[in-house]
């Protein structure tokens, strides 16, 4: 069964810092790859994903897969208090539903 | 953006009753999962459901759990009977699927409590 996990748990970063959170997975015949950001008492929203090896960027944020190490990032240029977040990392393998990892708590501090 | 509405927000029960979930998906969605959450932990798939019918369920989707989408209105997740170990939030989602878009889009949730 697929594993998925996430670090670091928590994250406390100050305004206009780079943030870079992982996610590893164990499958490496997974398909697709995402980040979604939930806020306090709303739905998961998606932010950013990738199917194949390599790097995108929208806007401030840039996701990083590598498959050979069964690992991708999140990274957030600029980061701003709006950003603080659980940010959840989601891989797809080879079935038909996305598996989610335990999260990582951010919190951006002015 | 697109919204995935889920009702009712909060349901509380007794152990042994029937309880039926209900999320009212983006409209030119094609596929919809439920996923549970039992507080601080992860998020959990259960099921998924495309053209009628399920796609694929995990070992959480016990018997006693059922999912449809009559005449395309509201897809919902039956349970019943419910069992303590059912408490949860549980997530409702859609995504246009195919390797073009497979974003989810999620519901905020309806925090099952059976008591």
């Amino acid at each position: 069964q697929q594993k998925v996990q996430q670090s670091p748990e928590s994250l406390i970063v100050p305004e206009g810092a780079m943030t870079s959170l992982n996610c590893t997975f164990s499958d490496s015949a997974s398909q697709y790859f995402a980040w979604y950001r939930q806020h306090s008492g709303k739905a998961p929203k998606a932010l950013m994903s990738i199917f194949s090896n390599g790097e995108k960027e929208e806007g401030r944020f840039t996701i990083h897969l590598n498959k050979a190490s069964l690992h991708f990032s999140l990274h957030i240029r600029d980061s701003q208090p709006s950003d603080s977040a659980l940010y959840l990392c989601a891989v797809r393998g080879s079935g038909t539903y996305q598996r989610f990892g335990t999260g990582t708590k951010l919190q951006v501090v002015p | 953006g697109p919204k995935v509405l889920q009702i009712p927000s909060h349901q509380i029960i007794d152990m042994g009753q029937m309880v039926t979930l209900n999320c009212d998906p983006v409209s030119n969605h094609l596929y919809f999962y439920w996923y549970k959450q039992i507080l601080g932990q992860q998020m959990e798939f259960l099921v998924n459901f495309y053209n009628g019918k399920v796609m694929e369920k995990s070992k959480l989707f016990k018997d006693q759990f059922s999912v449809e989408r009559p005449d395309g209105s509201y897809f919902t997740l039956k349970i019943q009977p419910t069992a303590l170990e059912d408490s949860a939030v549980y997530f409702c989602a859609s995504s246009l699927g195919g390797r073009g878009d497979e974003r989810l889009f999620f519901g905020h949730g309806t925090k099952l409590s059976v008591l």
